[in-house]
């Protein structure tokens, strides 16, 4: 069963740092790119980071450049957001997503709640 | 950036009822557009992509179409498993963007 599953969440108070990751399973994942997007409480979704499956290429929303940093490990199937200077409004689910076999985000995880507040 | 917009905001129908919705791109992408369905408290889920293509174990009922800037979502016989919030979100370019959002409730 292809399976992502995120974990590292939690409560940060404005300034702070967090790590996300999430592991994968069921799939090939050093062939696929792999994605970070995040959805505010009672909000839409947004798009906040993507990587190639080699790590040659990575990409980030206006909104975290400079302070996220998205990473794999491909022997260890696994995905992560560093995430720093943690704002308020950074404060939403963040999903690790796959994009497999189309151009499209095909596979999802559960989601990690990440409270950003003092 | 290109700006995904989705109309209408939310709307009201039965079991049963043929549902559009509607998806405009603030520049032409082609056919990279993509769906996706979300139920209250879980990850979304992939309906259509490349515009129109149906993802693997999706019902036939729904049915997408468009290219350039105009895309619409079709379910053409609404059930009740259907009622949720469905996104559009162009994957033509960095930094990839989603419409605002369709809340599709019980009439």
């Amino acid at each position: 069963e292809v399976q992502l599953v995120e974990s590292g969440g939690g409560l940060v108070k404005p300034g702070g740092s967090l790590r996300l990751s999430c592991a994968a399973s069921g799939f090939t994942f050093s062939s696929y790119s792999m994605n970070w997007v995040r959805q505010a409480p009672g909000k839409g979704l947004e798009w906040v980071s993507s990587i190639s499956s080699s790590s040659s290429y990575m990409y980030y929303a206006d909104s975290v450049k400079g302070r996220f940093t998205i990473s794999r490990d491909n022997a260890k199937n696994s995905l992560y957001l560093q995430m720093n200077s943690l704002r308020d409004e950074d404060t939403a689910v963040y999903y690790c997503v796959g994009v497999l076999a189309s151009d499209a985000f095909d596979i999802w995880g559960q989601g990690t709640m990440v409270t950003v507040s003092s | 950036d290109i700006q995904m917009t989705q109309s209408p905001s939310s709307l009201s129908a039965s079991v049963g009822d043929r549902v559009t919705i509607t998806c405009r791109a603030s520049q032409s992408i082609s056919s990279f557009l993509n769906w996706y369905q979300q139920k209250p408290g879980k990850a979304p889920k992939l309906l259509i992509y490349a515009a129109s293509s149906l993802q693997s174990g999706v019902p036939s009922r729904f049915s997408g179409s468009g290219s350039g800037t105009d895309f619409t979502l079709t379910i053409s016989s609404l059930q009740p498993e259907d009622f949720a919030t469905y996104y559009c979100q162009q994957s033509y370019s960095t930094p990839w963007t989603f419409g605002q959002g369709t809340t599709v409730e019980i009439k």
